[in-house]
């Protein structure tokens, strides 16, 4: 099956710096790849996904990059502000939807330092 | 604003008691999830389903049972609490078929005395 390994496991930026989260999949047949931000009592929201089609996708200060061959994709957050601080989840999607749809990475707890 | 409802958001109840966490979608998802996770940490697939009358096992193994007798509700049962399944419990859906997004509720924490 499918394993996605995402790092780092904290990541401290100061405010007004940009902060980058990798993850790692291993399943070539993977075709979507969704991220999500939780932040403190609230669900995972999806802020943005990017599919093996594409190679780079933006929307305002965040921006998802996929490299196929390397199989691996990154989220690229810029000019953080304090309300980014939360715990961002990637995730890949194999191709047919998979029995259980989603493989998640374990999390990355983000930290905006004013 | 949130299309998936889950409820109660938080219980505290004592070993031995049975209890139902709901989920409800009004978005006519037909694939439906259970994620077991300690606050910020992994999320582990405890149960999904394809629609209804389809209930599957996920990745982590669970005391728990589901149902899913109507598309749009999806509870989950624990017959018997112990303190061992205090944890959050997310409820998620999507659309069948590739590449779909999962959009998910806001949790039940429920404590195990």
């Amino acid at each position: 099956g499918e394993n996605v390994e995402q790092h780092p496991s904290t990541l401290s930026v100061q405010e007004g710096d940009s902060a980058v989260i990798k993850c790692t999949y291993s399943d070539s047949a993977s075709n979507y790849f969704p991220w999500y931000k939780q932040e403190l009592g609230k669900g995972p929201q999806l802020i943005i996904d990017i599919r093996s089609n594409v190679g780079e996708k933006k929307d305002q200060r965040i921006a998802v990059t996929l490299n196929k061959t390397a199989k691996h994709f990154s989220l690229h957050i810029t000019e953080t502000q304090p309300e980014d601080s939360a715990v961002y989840f990637c995730a890949a999607s194999i191709r047919g939807g998979g029995a259980d749809g989603l493989t998640f990475g374990k999390g990355t707890h983000l930290i905006i330092q004013p | 604003e949130a299309d998936i409802y889950q409820t109660p958001r938080y219980l505290v109840i004592g070993t031995g008691k049975k209890i139902t966490l709901e989920c409800s979608q009004t978005m006519g998802h037909d694939k439906m999830y259970w994620y077991q996770q300690d606050p910020g940490m992994e999320l582990h697939l405890i149960h999904y389903s394809y629609g209804v009358n389809s209930t599957e096992k996920g990745d982590l193994s669970s005391e728990s049972t589901v149902s899913r007798i109507r598309t749009e509700h999806f509870p989950l049962t624990l017959e018997s609490a112990r303190p061992s399944h205090t944890s959050q419990y997310l409820c998620a859906s999507s659309e069948t078929g590739d590449g779909q997004p999962q959009h998910f509720g806001d949790g039940t924490r429920l404590s195990i005395l």
